[in-house]
């Protein structure tokens, strides 16, 4: 089974409507990132989150909320949904061990608002 | 701020091409150094890593160095094969957050 799941891996969507998106680890990772992926931006980070008590805005958190229900889980939501936010979407985990980090990647969510 | 900047693409090779990818990044402190690959339909995969100055990152013959003097971390790799065919990021982290490169598309044509 993958250690960074994410669901859905596709949805469709209307303008102005709530979605939220989910992601689950098993690797036991305290840290827990969510980044937008578009074509020629690369990935930009929305949120971050380091235990479940800690949640940090990313360089483009306008439109967008998260939950850190429990270690393992890291929801993003849009609470009105716009075409600009069409993207695909990624959860990463990481656990630094006092020296370099390393993220794990999910594999990825398409969001289409249409 | 942090950055990176990295060559833009697409990229196309014959097999058994050299490779590389540029990149250059902006930071304060001393970051950590990552190649990230994404291929079709997946998420980003560690490629390899380098955590301090001269610092030498290789995996799967690739390999990039950590050069301090001129803020570098070029991707090599001396002979490509169709299965290298991806996306590849160039990524810092400063302790906190990882900042990405937008991405270099190679496709490698037997």
């Amino acid at each position: 089974d993958a250690d960074v799941t994410q669901t859905p891996r596709n949805r469709i969507t209307k303008t102005g409507k709530r979605i939220m998106l989910e992601c689950s680890q098993t690797k036991g990772h305290d840290r827990m990132y969510w980044y937008r992926q578009d074509p020629g931006l690369g990935l930009r980070l929305i949120y971050y989150s380091f235990d479940v008590k800690d949640i940090n805005k990313g360089e483009i958190s306008d439109g967008y909320s998260v939950s850190r229900q429990a270690q393992a889980k890291f929801s993003l939501s849009l609470e009105s949904a716009i075409p600009n936010q069409t993207a695909l979407y990624f959860c990463a985990t990481s656990d630094p061990p006092g020296g370099a980090d390393t993220q794990y990647f999910g594999p990825g969510t398409r969001l289409t608002v249409l | 701020g942090d950055s990176v900047t990295q060559m833009e693409g697409p990229v196309t090779l014959s097999e058994e091409a050299f490779l590389t990818i540029n990149c250059t990044y902006t930071a304060t402190g001393y970051p950590s150094l990552f190649w990230y690959v994404q291929y079709p339909g997946e998420g980003l995969q560690l490629l390899l890593k380098a955590t301090k100055a001269d610092d030498k990152g290789s995996n799967k013959g690739f390999e990039a160095t950590y050069r301090k003097e001129t803020t570098s971390f070029h991707l090599e790799k001396g002979s490509v094969q169709v299965s290298d065919s991806a996306v590849y990021f160039c990524a810092l982290f400063t302790g906190n957050q990882f900042y990405f490169g937008t991405g270099t598309s190679l496709t490698v044509i037997p």
